[in-house]
């Protein structure tokens, strides 16, 4: 069964605290992305893997790590500097440039 | 920076109708656009896509549009259906500048659609 898997689905952590998201794929696919969004927002992108043991910063990667050791995993580590970490985290991959990213069901953190 | 943003954030018809999501682009280096649809609290699910070598591609049941000499990306969606319902985002990917925008994509804000039965 191909895709995409993001866990948990619902995250609670206490501020102060950091938190690892997982993302793992079996598409076989080059990139790998993560965006955040806000209730009524449009993604924002954090970071992006192009290849294994590169990656790029987004957008808003201040507060945010990731790592790239394994074509199949992309996990995110939201750091304790992430000033408003509470969001709806999507990961996304795609084969190569230029051609649709598929999106994982998301995980929801909530940070109190 | 530039932008991708929508002229309505909602947009309610019947059951039956045909929907006309707009978009607009401010980046005329862009070269691929995607529609996607988004359900309440899952991921985005790919729609359609077009390249800016193109100026309409059709699906099922859907229509992508793109006019680039004013920068104008729409949706169509025939004989809409009450699960069509969901939030509907445009993205675009930059072109190749620099080598440094692989699959970037550059998401606008959403319209919401609801469909009355």
């Amino acid at each position: 069964d191909g895709g995409i898997t993001q866990s948990p689905k619902y995250l609670f952590r206490k501020e102060g605290q950091n938190v690892t998201l997982s993302c793992e794929q079996n598409l076989n696919h080059d990139a790998m992305y993560w965006y955040r969004q806000d209730p009524g927002q449009g993604l924002r992108l954090i970071y992006y893997s192009q290849i294994v043991n590169d990656f790029q910063k987004g957008d808003i990667a201040e507060g945010y790590s990731v790592s790239r050791e394994k074509k199949e995993s992309f996990p995110l580590t939201v750091t304790s500097a992430q000033k408003n970490p509470t969001a709806f985290y999507l990961c996304a991959t795609n084969k190569r440039k230029g051609t649709e990213q598929y999106f994982g069901p998301g995980t929801r953190l909530t940070v109190t | 920076g530039e932008s991708v943003g929508l002229h309505l954030p909602t947009l309610s018809v019947q059951e039956g109708d045909n929907s006309i999501i707009n978009c607009a682009y401010s980046n005329s280096a862009s070269d691929y656009f995607i529609w996607y649809k988004q359900e309440s609290g899952k991921g985005p699910q790919f729609i359609i896509d077009i390249r800016s070598n193109m100026d309409k591609r059709q699906g099922q049941r859907v229509t992508v549009l793109l006019n680039k000499t004013v920068k104008h990306l729409s949706l169509q969606i025939a004989a809409t259906q009450p699960g069509d319902s969901a939030v509907y985002f445009c993205a675009e990917n930059m072109g190749d500048a620099g080598g440094t925008s692989y699959g970037k994509l550059t998401f606008g804000q959403g319209t919401i659609l609801t469909v009355h039965p």
